[in-house]
């Protein structure tokens, strides 16, 4: 079975510092897709940064990188030059084979706040 | 520039009720999809649809049935609303890949 395991409920980060949130996930498919997902207050669901399986570098999208670590099944989100906009929840999601080729599964999430 | 659409954005109504909650994209995806989600959990797929007559249920059981007439509107109706039923529901589309998916606003449904 697939899952996603995300395992803080919650973070402070000091403005302009630098935050990595956790994620390890757990598939059999060679091949799969990770994903992170930001949630304001707001309630809509805005799409990060994705990294494939067979990706040979960690993804990067302006202040936001994903530290892949294949062996052993971890797909961190760090961001960079933290900013009181990004108090938010933060989801990872997979997709693969076994889940359907095309379904996320999400994790439980972590709730980030940015401290002035 | 939002594109996908969302409607109502609240809404509070009564139990027993039959309720349409209406989900519209202007990107020609086929992949559509609907998720169940309390606040600040996680979400659930409840509904996805590949293509125009092609729906199928998700992982979370639920009441609500959908339909994909057109491409671009994948409404989803609760013939009896309960308080159960007291939720966020988030519309999504996408193409697969490398992409991430696309969500709407969300509807946050109160049954009183």
């Amino acid at each position: 079975a697939q899952k996603i395991t995300q395992t803080q409920p919650g973070m402070f980060v000091q403005e302009k510092e630098a935050v990595t949130l956790d994620c390890t996930y757990d598939t059999s498919d060679p091949s799969y897709g990770l994903f992170w997902y930001k949630q304001p207050s707001s309630g809509e669901m805005i799409f990060l940064i994705y990294q494939g399986s067979y990706d040979q570098q960690n993804a990067t999208e302006g202040r936001y990188s994903l530290n892949f670590q294949k062996a052993r099944k971890s797909a961190n989100l760090v961001i960079s030059a933290s900013q009181l906009g990004d108090s938010a929840m933060y989801f990872c999601a997979m997709r693969g084979p076994t889940s359907g080729t095309y379904k996320y599964i999400f994790g439980t999430g972590t709730r980030l706040k940015v401290l002035a | 520039e939002a594109d996908i659409y969302q409607t109502p954005r609240y809404l509070v109504i009564g139990t027993g009720k039959k309720i349409t909650l209406e989900c519209s994209q202007t990107m020609g995806h086929d992949k559509m999809y609907w998720y169940q989600q309390d606040p600040g959990m996680e979400l659930h797929l409840i509904h996805y649809s590949y293509g125009v007559n092609s729906t199928e249920k998700g992982d979370l059981s639920s009441e609500s049935t959908v339909s994909r007439i057109r491409t671009e509107h994948f409404p989803l109706t609760l013939e009896s609303a309960r308080p159960s039923h007291t939720s966020q529901y988030l519309c999504a589309s996408g193409l697969g890949g490398r992409g991430g998916y696309t969500f709407g606003s969300g509807t946050r449904l109160t049954v009183v």
